[in-house]
C-alpha cells in the first residue's frame, strides 16, 4: 500500500477484555515497529520485527502484551486482560531497511481506551 | 538507556517569528538524530534526519537542525514560521549499534497565531 495502515483506529474495551490491533506496513518493508504513546508523551518502543522474526521485545510492558508477524508482512499486537493503564495510542511504523539508516514511516495509530 | 529531553512543552508564536525548539539526548556514542512532526489529525512524519557529515541539516518546509556533539543537542530551527507549522514536534534518537530502538522526546506543541 501507499502507507502504513492500522486498524481499528479507535477501540474501547472494558477492563479485562482482550484486544487485537492490526498493522499493514508498506509493501516490501523489512522492518516493523510497535510503539505506545500515552497522552502527553512521546512514543515509547514496544517491539521490533525484521521480516517475521521478532528481534527485540524488550519494550513490551508485561506478559499480557504479545505481537506477531507470521508471514513477514501484516502484524498484530494483542493485549490480554486489558487494564486502564493500557489506554494509549498504539503506533505501528515500518522501514525499508534493517540497518542503521532506518527511517520510520508511521501509521495513524490505534487509540485504545480501557474503561 | 538513552533519553531525549525536549525543554519546551508548548510554544506559541506569531506568524513570521523565528523558531528554535531544543532537543538534548543522553547517549554518549555515535547517534542518528531525527525530528518528526505531527500535524493536527495526521500521523507522525519525518521532518529531517542526521546520520553523519555536515552537522547542519536541512529538511522540508524550511526547517533545519544543527547537531552539536559537545552539547548533545539537535535543536530545530525555522527563521520565519507560518500558521501551517502549527503541529507537535518530536525529537528522536537511535544508535547505529541498536538501530531498532528509537527514543523519542515528549514532544513540543507549537501554536502559530495568524
Amino acid at each position: 500500500g501507499a502507507g502504513v495502515s492500522q486498524s481499528p483506529r479507535y477501540k474501547v474495551a472494558k477492563r479485562g477484555q482482550d484486544v487485537a490491533l492490526r498493522c499493514d506496513p508498506i509493501s516490501g518493508h523489512v522492518s516493523l515497529f510497535w510503539y505506545q504513546q500515552a497522552l502527553g508523551q512521546g512514543p515509547e518502543f514496544l517491539t521490533y520485527f525484521q521480516n517475521e522474526a521478532q528481534l527485540d521485545k524488550s519494550g513490551l510492558p508485561s506478559d499480557r502484551f504479545f505481537a506477531e508477524r507470521p508471514e513477514g508482512s501484516v502484524s498484530t499486537l494483542k493485549i490480554q486482560r486489558t487494564q486502564q493503564e493500557d489506554s494509549a495510542v498504539y503506533l505501528c511504523a515500518s522501514s525499508s531497511t534493517g540497518s542503521g539508516a532506518n527511517v520510520l514511516t508511521f501509521g495513524a495509530g490505534s487509540r485504545l481506551t480501557v474503561l | 538507556a538513552q533519553s531525549v529531553s525536549q525543554h519546551n512543552h508548548h510554544v506559541i508564536l506569531s506568524e513570521a517569528a523565528s523558531l528554535e525548539l531544543g532537543c538534548n539526548y543522553s547517549y554518549g556514542g555515535t547517534v542518528n538524530l531525527f525530528w518528526y512532526v505531527q500535524y493536527p489529525g495526521q500521523h507522525l512524519q519525518l521532518l529531517l534526519k542526521y546520520f553523519s557529515g555536515d552537522p547542519l541539516v536541512k529538511g522540508i518546509k524550511g526547517f533545519e537542525a544543527e547537531f552539536i556533539k559537545s552539547k548533545f543537542s539537535f535543536n530545530l530551527r525555522k527563521p520565519s514560521v507560518q500558521w501551517s507549522d502549527t503541529a507537535e514536534y518530536f525529537c528522536a534518537v537511535n544508535s547505529p549499534y541498536n538501530f531498532n530502538k528509537f527514543y523519542f522526546g515528549s514532544g513540543t506543541k507549537l501554536n502559530v497565531k495568524p
